[in-house]
């Protein structure tokens, strides 16, 4: 069973400020997920990546993938309370399972104004 | 254009009984997912259709959770004699094809479902 360790799974902090979601798993990934899910909605995708050491930039959001393809974290540069949700990452395995999507417990973040 | 949707939003149903729950997926969309997440935890995978065929129901609790499409469109997705621990909210997700792994699913809101 492939399972997606995500850290912290609480986030507090201040406008302007930075930070680091961390994704991390024993198993390797065909290509690692990051979406952002706000209450009563479904998840929203921000980014795909699929190689290893991939970096990918979002406005103020910086994606990598690790080069193993086992981990991946999100960065946040000048947080702001619109940045406010659950953030999760969501990796694809290979082979027959490649259809479904293998979630991490979620990093719910609050970003005070 | 209309994005995946999920009727009814909520239901409230009392343990042992039945419910079903309905997803309509993107239009064209021939892959449709359905997984279930629990307070402060991420979506669990259940159930993956290609077209009109189960791919993958590896995620499936027990044998009371059982998914149908028929038309290889609209899915349900029938739960039998509830129980409280069924209780979460269970999102439906579609995508263009399923054998790209770089390919978006979109997930409608969810059917939050409450057993009593």
């Amino acid at each position: 069973t492939q399972l997606l360790e995500q850290s912290p799974q609480f986030l507090s902090i201040q406008e302007g400020e930075n930070l680091t979601v961390y994704c991390n798993s024993s198993s390797v990934f065909s290509s690692l997920q990051w979406y952002r899910q706000e209450p009563g909605e479904g998840p929203v995708l921000l980014v795909t990546v699929v190689t290893g050491g991939e970096v990918k930039k979002l406005k103020r959001l910086t994606f990598q993938f690790g080069d193993a393809r086992k981990d991946s974290s999100l960065h946040i540069t000048a947080a702001q309370p619109g940045d406010t949700g659950l953030y999760l990452c969501a990796g694809r395995a290979g082979g027959t399972s490649y259809g479904k999507l293998t979630f991490g417990q979620g990093t719910i973040l609050t970003v005070h104004p | 254009g209309a994005g995946v949707s999920q009727t009814p939003s909520n239901k409230v149903t009392e343990k042992g009984k039945y419910v079903e729950l309905r997803c309509d997926p993107i239009s064209g969309h021939t892959a449709l997912y359905w997984y279930r997440q629990s307070l402060g935890q991420g979506p669990e995978f259940l159930i993956y259709f290609q077209g009109t065929g189960a791919a993958d129901d590896s995620g499936l609790p027990n044998d009371r959770f059982f998914a149908v499409r028929p038309e290889g469109s609209v899915s349900t997705l029938k739960i039998q004699r509830t129980e409280r621990g069924d209780s979460a909210v269970y999102l439906c997700a579609s995508s263009p094809a399923g054998t790209g792994r770089t390919h978006e699913q979109y997930f409608g809101p969810g059917t939050r479902l409450t057993v009593t």
